[in-house]
């Protein structure tokens, strides 16, 4: 379905711990993205990659690290550093090339701490 | 970084009328101007894409439009319809680093 798993789709954490939430593709897809959906507040970029072993922050990058060992996998690690943590985590993915193309979603997880 | 900026944040129609969500971006460089709707408890789907070297694009009732020169594009639905009602958001794209608006909730009233 859509070819990009994020699992789990709900997770639940103690506050003080890190969890890494996973995103899978085979789609064949360079770039992979991270983003974070608040109520009101619209999707807001985590990380983006658009290579493996190369990934760059987006605007809230911050309490959050990636890596894109594999071309199929960009998993995001919520850390201790993040202040608010629980909110609706969606990534996606998309072709590379001259121009921009459509990034196609994954379900989503939805992650809290208590 | 881009900047979006989207408005209205909420939409309500009868059904049948028109609607129009309006966006504003920052960088010039910007050439991909995407619209995703998202229903609810659903993934975010594209229904529409424009790029930079297109003023106007349509397809059978949705149609975005693009103002390079002002910055600013924006996605119109005629006829709407129940089915509509969900919430979307725009988005302006440079090098794959694509940024969203904060999305507008429309909902169509029959």
């Amino acid at each position: 379905d859509g070819g990009i798993t994020q699992s789990p789709k709900y997770l639940f954490r103690k506050e003080g711990q890190n969890v890494t939430l996973s995103c899978e593709q085979n789609l064949n897809h360079d770039a992979m993205y991270w983003y974070r959906q608040d109520p009101g507040q619209g999707l807001r970029l985590i990380y983006y990659s658009q290579i493996v072993n190369d990934f760059q922050k987006g605007d809230i990058a911050e309490g959050y690290s990636v890596s894109r060992e594999k071309k199929e996998s960009f998993p995001l690690t919520v850390t201790s550093a993040q202040k608010n943590p629980t909110a609706f985590y969606l990534c996606a993915s998309s072709m590379l090339g001259g121009m921009n193309t459509e990034a196609f979603f994954g379900q989503g997880t939805r992650l809290t701490v208590v | 970084g881009e900047n979006v900026e989207q408005h209205p944040s909420t939409l309500s129609v009868q059904e049948g009328d028109s609607a129009v969500i309006k966006c504003t971006y920052s960088d010039s460089a910007s050439n991909y101007f995407p619209w995703y709707k998202q229903e609810l408890g659903k993934r975010p789907q594209l229904i529409i894409d424009i790029r930079s070297n297109v003023g106007e694009k349509k397809d059978q009732r949705i149609a975005v439009t693009l103002n390079k020169t002002a910055k600013h594009f924006s996605l119109h639905i005629t006829e709407t319809q129940p089915e509509d009602s969900a919430v979307y958001f725009c988005a302006a794209s440079r090098d794959n680093d694509m940024r969203f608006g904060a999305g507008t909730r429309l909902t169509v009233k029959p």
